[in-house]
C-alpha cells in the first residue's frame, strides 16, 4: 500500500530565511510525486511534480524539490521565504494511470516578520 | 476559464439528513475524485471515478455515495449513515496519464 509521511506538523520560519519541508513515501514502483499548497479555506494548488528524469524539480513561487530514491524522500525547499508563503503544504504520491493519489498529513508553515 | 466548480461553499445540515455536494469540471478530464479533509489528517480519499458510469471506493467510503452519469459531473451524497460528516470536502479531476490532480475550492459541511 502507498503512504506518505510528513514528519513536521508545524514549522515556524522567519521571513527571508530558508525553508525545507520533509516528505517520506512508501510506494511499490517508481512513484509520481507532488507538492501542493493550500491557503486557509481554499482548494489545493500544485507547486511541482516529479515523474522521471532530473531528480531536482523546479516549481512555481520559487520552490524546488529533490527526489532521493535511496531515502524514499521528496523534500521541498525554498531559499528565501516570503510572508505570503504562510500556508499548509501537502506531499502526495501516486501513479499516472488514473487511480488514487495518497496525501500526507500536511505541514503548516508560519512566517514570522 | 477551465476549472472545477464545487457548490455550495458552505452547508449546514441537521443530523440525520442526507446532503449532496456538487462538483462540475470543464477540463475534459476523465478521472474525478472526492477527498475529505480534517485538521491534522491530510486528505483522505472517499470515492473516485475513472470513466462515466463507473466509480470505486476509496479509503473512507462508508456513509457516502456518488454517481457519474456525465463526464463533467461527480456529485457526492453524504448520507445519514456517515457518523462524523462535519468536514471540508474537496473535489478533484485529472487527465489519466499526466498524473496532476486539479482541485476545486472545496465545500465545508457542518452538521448541527
Amino acid at each position: 500500500a502507498q503512504s506518505v509521511t510528513q514528519p513536521d506538523i508545524h514549522i515556524t520560519v522567519s521571513e527571508g530565511a530558508s525553508l525545507e519541508l520533509r516528505c517520506n513515501y512508501s510506494y511499490g514502483a517508481t512513484p509520481y510525486l507532488f507538492w501542493y499548497v493550500q491557503s486557509p479555506g481554499q482548494g489545493l494548488q500544485l507547486l511541482l511534480k516529479y515523474f522521471s528524469g532530473d531528480t531536482l524539480v523546479q516549481g512555481i513561487k520559487g520552490f524546488e524539490a529533490e527526489f532521493k530514491r535511496s531515502q524514499s524522500s521528496f523534500n521541498l525547499r525554498k531559499p528565501s521565504v516570503h510572508w505570503s508563503d504562510a500556508a499548509e503544504y501537502f506531499c502526495a504520491v501516486g501513479a499516472a494511470a488514473g487511480n488514487k493519489l495518497t496525501f500526507g498529513g500536511g505541514t503548516r508553515v508560519l512566517v514570522k516578520p | 476559464d477551465g476549472g472545477i466548480t464545487q457548490s455550495p461553499k458552505y452547508l449546514f445540515r441537521k443530523e440525520g439528513q442526507n446532503v449532496t455536494l456538487s462538483c462540475e469540471q470543464n477540463l475534459n478530464h476523465d478521472a474525478m475524485y472526492w477527498y475529505r479533509q480534517d485538521p491534522g489528517q491530510g486528505l483522505r480519499l472517499i470515492y473516485y471515478s475513472q470513466i462515466v458510469n463507473d466509480f470505486q471506493k476509496g479509503d473512507i467510503a462508508e456513509g457516502y455515495s456518488v454517481s457519474r452519469e456525465k463526464k463533467e459531473s461527480f456529485p457526492l451524497t453524504v448520507t445519514s449513515a456517515q457518523k462524523n460528516p462535519t468536514a471540508f470536502y474537496l473535489c478533484g479531476s485529472r487527465q489519466v496519464g499526466t498524473g496532476e490532480l486539479f482541485f476545486g475550492e472545496g465545500s465545508r459541511l457542518t452538521v448541527l
